[in-house]
């Protein structure tokens, strides 16, 4: 089974729905991401969380509300969707801190993505 | 100035070839570099790390990091087309988020 899972993998909604996209991890990490990618703009942050009760605004969260359920589990929701909400969308987790030679030392690990069209 | 930069190429190189990808970021406190491989709707999956200046080499993949020149690269030798993909670049200040590059693409011709 894979170690980051994000569901749905496909969606497509209305402008105004409220769609909630979900992300579990059996990885044991503390932090978790989510981006959403666009051609040309690359990934972009749009919330983080660095365990249970620390959540944490990225660059682009505006429109968005994430909510950390536990250490495996973090959940995306766009209140109410609008057409350049369409993107896809990845969830990540990190093992930071991870101590090695140089240092603090971090990987993160992508889910699958979730390709989300807002009509 | 975006905090780290990439060409978007498309970067065309023949098989077998070395393939050379750079990087710039501009956050003088960066500790932690990385270069993620992103086949076309996939996911982005980590390829090497890096954290001291120098070279860091895994198989075909060297990467290479210059802190005074804030500067990063990704060579791939014996260039497969199997790693036609594009490339992401990643930086972090540690205890901060990660920021990544917009990438670059890489076609690696038969």
């Amino acid at each position: 089974d894979a170690d980051v899972t994000q569901t749905p993998r496909n969606r497509i909604t209305k402008t105004g729905k409220r769609i909630m996209l979900e992300c579990s991890q059996t990885k044991g990490h503390d932090r978790m991401y989510w981006y959403r990618q666009d051609p040309g703009l690359g990934l972009r942050l749009i919330y983080y969380s660095f365990d249970v009760k620390d959540i944490n605004k990225g660059e682009i969260s505006d429109g968005y509300s994430v909510s950390r359920q536990a250490q495996a589990k973090f959940s995306l929701s766009l209140e109410s969707a609008i057409p350049n909400q369409t993107a896809l969308y990845f969830c990540a987790t990190s093992d930071f801190p991870r101590w090695g030679a140089a240092g603090g030392e971090e990987t993160q690990y992508f889910g699958p993505g979730t390709r989300l069209l807002v009509l | 100035q975006k905090e780290v930069e990439q060409n978007s190429g498309p970067l065309s190189v023949p098989e077998g070839a070395i393939a050379s990808l750079n990087c710039t970021y501009s956050d003088r406190v960066s500790q932690s570099f990385f270069w993620y491989r992103q086949y076309s709707g996939k996911s982005p999956e980590l390829i090497m790390s890096i954290y001291s200046n120098g070279d860091k080499e895994d198989g075909r993949f060297t990467a290479q990091l210059n802190k005074a020149s804030q500067y990063v690269s990704l060579l791939i030798r014996d260039s497969q087309p199997s790693d036609s993909a594009t490339y992401l670049c990643a930086v972090s200040g540690g205890y901060q988020k990660v920021t990544f590059g917009t990438g670059t693409k890489l076609q690696v011709i038969p």
